[in-house]
């Protein structure tokens, strides 16, 4: 299992630009989330799902917009990209037989906006 | 709402030195705790976990107990190595869509 992985590794983008980080898991797992990594501010939550067709919002979702086609992706897209986007991004899944809530991260995106 | 204060770094340690990190939490329920560490340029990997009261957690040496009396899941290691290296990360779930990150404590592990 190569399990949740992410493209690109490193995006520099103009402000405005729009872009979409791919995530996808091979463990059909049910559940997806991106979290945003800023310095001193711990993993944030942005969007998650819990089933192909449904997603709903986290903690900080203005600026970013999520579709869950099937089970193993889950992009993210960033609409007009702003400097307060710069950011570490990260996609986790789990699977739902697990009461532990235990999730498995991607290895990331790192995205600047000029 | 669920937050997790953990102790603010930088730490800098030498090789086969002790280690601990803290880290408080405030939940309204009973959280699964875990700490993960993120290795330089890799994604969080999971350390340990705990889900209930007096629960221990352990992988690689690293130790950390699940104190519901104080609302503390402190990491620990009694011998560091260079490889120890990493960013870690305290971290609770109360439910199956979200978990609340501390704000991460770097550790420098020297020769």
């Amino acid at each position: 299992n190569a399990g949740v992985t992410q493209t690109p590794k490193f995006q520099v983008l103009k402000t405005g630009q729009s872009m979409t980080l791919q995530c996808a898991q091979d463990m059909n797992h049910e559940y997806m989330s991106w979290y945003r990594q800023d310095p001193g501010m711990g993993l944030r939550l942005i969007h998650y799902s819990v089933g192909a067709g449904i997603t709903d919002q986290g903690e900080v979702p203005n600026g970013y917009n999520v579709s869950r086609s099937t089970t193993e992706d889950f992009p993210l897209r960033l609409l007009s990209a702003a400097p307060s986007q710069t950011s570490v991004y990260f996609c986790a899944s789990r699977g739902g037989g697990d009461s532990t809530y235990e999730q498995y991260f991607g290895p990331g995106t790192r995205l600047t906006v000029t | 709402g669920n937050s997790v204060t953990q102790m603010e770094g930088p730490v800098t340690l030498s090789e086969e030195a002790f280690l601990t990190i803290n880290c408080t939490y405030t939940a309204t329920g009973y959280p699964s705790l875990f700490w993960y560490v993120q290795y330089p340029g890799e994604g969080l990997q999971l350390l340990l976990k705990a889900t209930k009261a007096d629960d221990k957690g352990s992988n690689k040496g690293f130790e950390a107990t699940y104190r519901k009396e104080t609302t503390s899941f402190h990491l620990e290691k009694g011998s560091v190595q260079v490889s120890d290296s990493a960013v870690y990360f305290c971290a609770l779930s109360e439910s199956w869509n979200k978990l609340s990150f501390g704000a991460g404590t770097t550790v420098t592990v020297r020769a």
